[in-house]
């Protein structure tokens, strides 16, 4: 069975600070994705990295896909009040079969 | 309008009693799935259907069934229901790029159901 584990699972920051969530595995994926979830609403994607050591940047949030296709990191800085949000991380296994593993997720709440 | 609807979005049942969820969407995508949400757990993927005629169980498929009516429509039923099958539950659709690699899913609102 594929896991995600993710880390922290709660985070409490102060606007301004900076933070780095972290999303690791002991298998290896085809790509992995970034979701945001705000109280009411289903995920939305953030981002997708497809390949090892990628980074892709939007805005102030940094995401790094491992080497290894393992983990991946997902850095905000200067966080915001509305950065607030549950951060799901989600790999694709190989092949053409377009499920996802979701990783357990991080609560974020960053106070102003 | 919302491309990808649930219905209804909050449900209280009791023990036994059969629920339908709902998922519709305009998106014109074939693939569709149904995920249930528990704190601390993340999204698990119940069923998934890749076209009407494709229905496959995901990682936690008991006492859970789908029907794919339409392309646009994959209802979740759950038979008896039982309390620990109080959770969020989450429709989403896809269209897969290429090889399915990158493709994204995009979801529902969510329907909260809760087995007193």
């Amino acid at each position: 069975t594929q896991l995600l584990e993710q880390s922290p699972q709660f985070l409490s920051i102060q606007e301004g600070e900076n933070l780095t969530v972290y999303c690791n595995s002991s298998s290896v994926f085809s790509s992995l994705q970034w979701y945001r979830q705000e109280p009411g609403e289903g995920p939305v994607l953030l981002v997708t990295v497809v390949t090892g050591g990628e980074v892709k940047k939007l805005k102030r949030l940094t995401f790094q896909f491992g080497d290894a296709r393992k983990d991946s990191s997902l850095h905000i800085t200067a966080a915001q009040p509305g950065d607030t949000g549950l951060y799901l991380c989600a790999g694709r296994s190989w092949g053409n079969t377009g499920k996802l593993i979701f990783g357990q997720g991080t609560t974020l709440q960053v106070k102003p | 309008d919302a491309d990808v609807t649930q219905t209804p979005r909050n449900r209280i049942t009791k023990t036994g009693k059969r629920i339908m969820l709902e998922c519709s969407q305009t998106k014109g995508h074939d693939r569709m799935y149904w995920y249930r949400q528990d704190p601390g757990l993340g999204l698990r993927l119940i069923y998934y259907s890749f076209d009407v005629k494709d229905i496959n169980k995901g990682e936690i498929s008991d006492g859970y069934s789908v029907s794919r009516q339409a392309q646009a429509k994959f209802s979740l039923s759950l038979e008896s229901a039982i309390p620990n099958q109080t959770a969020l539950y989450f429709c989403a659709t896809s269209d897969p790029q290429g090889q399915g690699v990158s493709d994204t899913q995009y979801f529902g609102p969510g329907t909260r159901l809760t087995v007193l």
